[in-house]
């Protein structure tokens, strides 16, 4: 079954709303989080990574005003795109480390898909 | 920084043809390397990984083995059936260098036609 759950698969939201994506570890504590986006018919582009306790780091290019990251706890991050905008629409996907193991296995979520009207 | 190339798609093949889609690597590190499936409206799957050069991963028929000297990791399949159709994505983690941060390859779709 699924370690990593994100809430909502699918969200629909009116153009000027914020909109919150959720990323939990079920069966193990993930200090580190990764979120993703991807546009249709393109690949997944790393837009930040989250780490509990501490600030998100952002990759190049990407809004942290506008992509908000919280890392609260050992198995949630949120992801809320604020004020968000037609050109917002896409897949967002997270996916943790679990430290746990001796490889860092990294699992991913299945993704929750925002149309922004 | 660490790249993925993957064979250029789209990919159509007809029921029961061999399947390859071509992977290479660059990594300043040691890598884990897999191979992501997207069915379609669906969200990513891990279909296979490896861990160390020449393990071979292998998942539903799919194998893929780790090659250093090449600096690749090829999909195949002996038989593919139309159920496979989908986007396969290659991607790298390097644990030491990234921690945990995953490199997407552009995606390879398959049309497998009966």
């Amino acid at each position: 079954g699924a370690v990593v759950s994100q809430h909502p698969s699918w969200v629909i939201c009116k153009s000027g709303t914020s909109v919150k994506i959720e990323c939990r570890s079920l069966d193990f504590q993930a200090t580190t989080m990764f979120w993703y986006r991807q546009f249709p018919k393109q690949s997944l582009m790393l837009m930040a990574t989250s780490n509990e306790g501490s600030k998100a780091t952002y990759e190049q290019g990407v809004e942290k005003d506008k992509f908000l990251i919280n890392h609260a706890s050992l198995t949630l991050s949120t992801l809320t795109v604020t004020s968000a905008h037609p050109e917002d629409s896409s897949f967002y996907i997270c996916s943790a480390r679990d430290g746990s193991t001796s490889g860092n296995t990294i699992y991913f979520g299945e993704g929750s898909w925002l149309t922004v009207v | 920084g660490d790249s993925v190339t993957q064979m250029e798609g789209p990919v159509t093949l007809s029921e029961e043809a061999f399947l390859t889609i071509n992977c290479t690597y660059t990594a300043t590190g040691y890598p884990s390397l897999f191979w992501y499936v997207q069915y379609p409206g669906e969200g990513l799957q891990l279909l296979l990984k490896a861990t160390k050069a020449d393990d071979k991963g292998s998942n539903k028929g799919f194998e893929a083995t780790y090659r250093k000297e090449t600096t690749s990791f090829h999909l195949e399949k002996g038989s593919v059936q139309v159920s496979d159709s989908a986007v396969y994505f290659c991607a790298l983690s390097d644990r030491v260098t990234n921690a945990g941060k995953s490199t997407f390859g552009d995606g390879t779709t398959l049309t497998v036609k009966p």
